[in-house]
């Protein structure tokens, strides 16, 4: 079955330094998204990106992050200069399209990466 | 604005007990609902979700769960728990209004004992 993979599972940073998280989507989805979990906390949208472009963000997505489909198969979150409360562990995932409702609205998710800032 | 309540944080229950999870939220526009279920050291896995049509929504691993638009609910059940079913398991709503972002509840962690 398809699955979206994630790369690294854990990534320990010092603060400041610059972060790449990456995801391979499904291969035949459309839509990308990125979620964050702090530890204890909800897991908070950040982003969704269809068409090379951002469709949506959430008010924690800053100018610090940004998202990128480098080639066909990757999906990649950029934080520039990472702060402690950066801290947390990392979704991506993929929908098959972007009709509102439509079969393909499920979003299927990576196994996440944990990111430690210190 | 949307969000998600999920009442219980913790859910302890015994093996082959009947277990209800509750899901609560609160929207200006109508919404789609799903449940994730987090198995430890793995990533979100869709349970079931509502679109339209019945109310009664049948999802994998024996898990059922109802939308109650008057309720503004869509409590997760399942009639007889079993080891494996031990994980976090997460509520969560989008709008019909194209913003396709999930809203995510809290999580209640299920813990069956034997």
């Amino acid at each position: 079955e398809p699955e979206v993979t994630q790369t690294p599972s854990h990534q320990v940073t010092q603060m400041g330094q610059e972060v790449i998280l990456r995801c391979v989507p499904i291969s035949n989805h459309l839509y990308f998204y990125w979620y964050r979990q702090i530890l204890g906390q909800k897991v908070e949208f950040l982003v969704s990106f269809y068409n090379n472009e951002i469709s949506e963000k959430s008010e924690i997505f800053d100018d610090q992050f940004s998202v990128e489909r480098p080639d066909g198969s990757n999906f990649t979150l950029k934080i520039r200069s990472t702060k402690l409360e950066d801290s947390a562990m990392y979704f991506c995932a993929s929908s098959a399209q972007g009709v509102v409702g439509g079969v393909g609205e499920t979003q299927y998710f990576g196994p996440g990466t944990r990111l430690l800032v210190l | 604005a949307q969000s998600v309540t999920q009442l219980d944080s913790q859910v302890p229950v015994f093996e082959e007990a009947p277990v209800e999870l509750r899901c609560n939220y609160s929207s200006s526009v109508s919404v789609y609902l799903f449940w994730y279920v987090q198995y430890p050291n793995q990533g979100l896995q869709l349970l079931l979700k509502y679109l339209s049509g019945s109310t009664l929504v049948k999802g994998i691993n024996g898990f059922e769960a109802e939308f109650n638009k008057s309720q503004t609910s869509f409590h997760l059940r399942k009639p007889s728990v079993h080891i494996s079913d031990t994980a976090e398991y997460f509520c969560a709503v989008s709008s019909f209004m194209g913003r396709r972002a999930l809203t995510f509840g809290s999580g209640t962690r299920l813990q069956v004992q034997p």
